[in-house]
């Protein structure tokens, strides 16, 4: 029951920024997005949420569109160590995470 | 505890058998949540709870699949008569309580406890 798309799979250069895109359409006014990461099969791991503006922390940044149909999770600067698979998700209080198949980044030296 | 804890780390079981799975939220968590993770990238929600009570239990197969926390103790999943088709990577996670509905759901995962069913 994922509500949203990513692509499959992408490669980054080490050092440069990523951009990981996220199709949410039918995103509901008062759910939230959350991007998570599982890097190899370690338990996920969080990584930024947002409603509708856009949010930085050490980690990330979001970019939420207007329309908040879609958003960009971005890494600013790529390390081998930020290849995992992410999963951008939305929800809403402390209800279940509905995990799509992600998208499998690998970050290439 | 700072993290959520899982144990074991590794169970094995013949089919047929039964199977328990513990979890120690992070202290001061309100909500824990059982994930199962099939195949590498597909998460299945089985079931939520807020302290003790179950919070939501749409994903949990009823038939062989029973959850609890109990105050003072780990939550618990146990798995009566497994199946071939139960072999996989359960992950417990642990949130806070919200004050209001809505954001900050953020929730801590432990490091899962893989099941082998022969």
């Amino acid at each position: 029951d994922a509500k949203t798309t990513q692509p499959p799979s992408m490669d980054c250069a080490e050092g440069r920024a990523a951009n990981l895109p996220c199709n949410h359409s039918t995103i509901s006014g008062n759910e939230y997005v959350y991007w998570y990461r599982q890097i190899h099969s370690q338990g996920p791991q969080y990584i930024i949420h947002g409603l509708k503006n856009n949010e930085t922390n050490e980690m990330a940044s979001l970019i939420i569109t207007e329309d908040r149909k879609s958003s960009t999770l971005i890494l600013p600067h790529a390390t081998l160590r930020d290849t995992a698979v992410y999963y951008c998700i939305v929800s809403y209080g402390n209800n279940r995470l509905a995990f799509g198949k992600g998208n499998q980044v690998v970050v290439i030296p | 505890g700072e993290e959520v804890a899982q144990t074991p780390k590794h169970l094995v079981r013949g089919e047929g058998q039964k199977a328990k799975l513990y979890c120690a939220p992070i202290k001061g968590h309100s909500y824990v949540f059982w994930y199962q993770q099939v195949l590498k990238n597909e998460f299945k929600f089985l079931i939520s709870f807020q302290n003790e009570n179950v919070f939501d239990e749409t994903g949990m197969p009823k038939e062989r699949f029973s959850a609890k926390c109990l105050p003072n103790s780990p939550c618990s999943l146990e798995i009566q008569a497994t199946k071939l088709e139960d072999s996989a990577v359960y992950f417990c996670a642990s949130s806070q309580l919200s004050s209001w509905a809505g954001g900050n759901n953020e929730q801590f995962f432990g490091p899962g406890t893989r099941l082998t069913v022969l």
